[in-house]
């Protein structure tokens, strides 16, 4: 079947630390993988994409990189913002079909 | 980009009335919408599928006959919480795929924000 699996928050860091949100999928065939962010009181937006292995997708500085090897799209990013706080939500929509599988959301908090 | 309307985003309702959330897509077509709930702090809960034309397929566990769907055309759907209790207040959010194209991401609207009093 297909599942994501994402780690576990809350995470806080403080401004201009470094991070990583760990996420790993489990998926018949080629699946694309998604980060997507949900800021407090909003939908979900898209952060970035990869549809496949050895893609790497980036915006505003976060970066993640689809490894078919170890079936794992973790997030990234040098230097977070006090903006950056949300809970970000790893993601997979498998070759066939519609749905998008979800990760169970990891809560971000940047301090100044 | 591709943008998912939902309307309202926020409601107050009395119990035992209804409610009806609309989803829409506004510059592309979704053959596929779908419906989801979260809870506070957490993650993202699939009620149904709603696909234009036919009826919508929900998941285990959520009632059909209360959360009624209509995906009437393909910019379209709606949600009806029938007859709400408290226990529905939850943040409702819906989402849409681009039909016409091939691994693209999910739309989501802004979410609605129930509260029944």
């Amino acid at each position: 079947g297909n599942s994501v699996t994402q780690m576990e928050g809350p995470v806080t860091l403080s401004e201009e630390a470094f991070l990583t949100i760990n996420c790993t999928y489990t998926a018949t065939g080629y699946p694309s993988l998604f980060w997507y962010v949900q800021y407090p009181g909003e939908g979900l937006q898209l952060l970035l994409k990869a549809t496949k292995a050895d893609d790497k997708g980036s915006n505003k500085g976060f970066e993640a990189t689809y490894r078919k090897e170890t079936t794992s799209f973790h997030l990234e990013k040098g230097s977070v913002q006090v903006s950056d706080s949300a809970v970000y939500f790893c993601a997979l929509t498998p070759l066939t079909g519609n749905q998008f599988y979800f990760g169970t959301g990891t809560s971000l908090t940047v301090i100044p | 980009g591709a943008v998912v309307s939902q309307h309202p985003s926020r409601v107050i309702c009395k119990s035992g009335t209804s409610v009806k959330i609309e989803c829409r897509s506004l510059d592309f077509q979704a053959t596929t919408m779908f419906w989801y709930r979260q809870f506070p702090k957490q993650s993202l809960m699939l009620m149904a599928t709603s696909n234009e034309g036919s009826k919508a397929t929900y998941e285990q566990g959520v009632e059909k006959d209360k959360f009624l769907i209509n995906h009437a055309s393909l910019t379209l759907s709606t949600l009806t919480v029938t007859s709400a209790h408290p226990e529905d207040s939850s943040f409702y959010i819906c989402s849409a795929r681009d039909g016409a194209a091939m691994n693209t991401e999910a739309f989501f609207g802004q979410g609605t924000r129930l509260t029944v009093v």
